[in-house]
């Protein structure tokens, strides 16, 4: 049974589409996390949300907007897609924002931008 | 600024052949370490936290230490199923997000 799931796993779509991309977590977690990971295997937070509510926006571009229906989901929607935006994104789970816990890492959603 | 500096990059090893990588970090006011593993196409995978300078934790051939300044992930008599890329983050206190360093790829031939 997976934890953190996220779809779709790979993900191909022209220059100014808008797509989407939804992540599910079973743990009972209150925090859940958006990291994109580049093409040299960097991973960067982008957002973060604590039991619904936006804690963290890291300087991304505004053609990103993130939802949260419930604290088990956290959405990423994404806006007239551009080819910079090409890397692969990965939802995360974490007990507590306040509790030094460790995150759990959905399988990740490869995004290509065409 | 928090930052994560992993070293190698790139590991080669021949199984059997042990060896260390590196993390360094500067952090304000550390509140946690972390060492995962990343499997290609695959999602980061949780293997150790550690959070005072001195602690050390184990699980089979991997033993993550720290110190004040860096971490380092010790492989014992490593198999080739080892192989991947091993990622170090810290947790500051900047807020409830993980940094993280560029990872060390791990190859171990047989």
């Amino acid at each position: 049974d997976t934890a953190v799931s996220q779809t779709p796993k790979y993900l191909v779509t022209q220059m100014g589409n808008d797509k989407s991309i939804k992540c599910e977590q079973n743990l009972g977690h209150d925090t859940m996390y958006w990291y994109k990971q580049d093409s040299k295997k960097f991973l960067k937070i982008m957002f973060s949300y604590n039991n619904k509510e936006l804690i963290i926006n890291e300087t991304v571009p505004n053609r990103f907007s993130p939802k949260s229906p419930d604290k088990a989901h956290l959405n990423l929607h994404i806006n007239s897609l551009e080819l910079g935006d090409s890397a692969v994104y990965f939802c995360a789970s974490s007990q507590q924002m306040n509790m030094n816990t460790e995150a759990f890492f959905g399988q990740g959603t490869r995004l290509t931008v065409v | 600024e928090d930052q994560v500096t992993q070293s190698p990059e790139a590991l080669r090893l021949q199984e059997g052949e042990s060896s260390s990588l590196n993390c360094s970090y500067t952090v304000s006011g550390l509140r946690g370490l972390f060492w995962y593993r990343q499997d290609p196409g695959k999602g980061p995978e949780f293997l150790f936290t550690l959070y005072s300078a001195g602690e050390e934790k184990e699980k089979e051939r991997l033993k993550a230490t720290l110190t004040k300044k860096e971490s380092f992930l010790h492989i014992t008599a490593p198999k080739p199923e080892d192989s991947a890329t091993y990622l170090c983050a810290v947790l500051g206190n900047q807020g409830g997000k993980l940094i993280f360093g560029q990872g060390t790829e791990l190859s171990v031939k047989p």
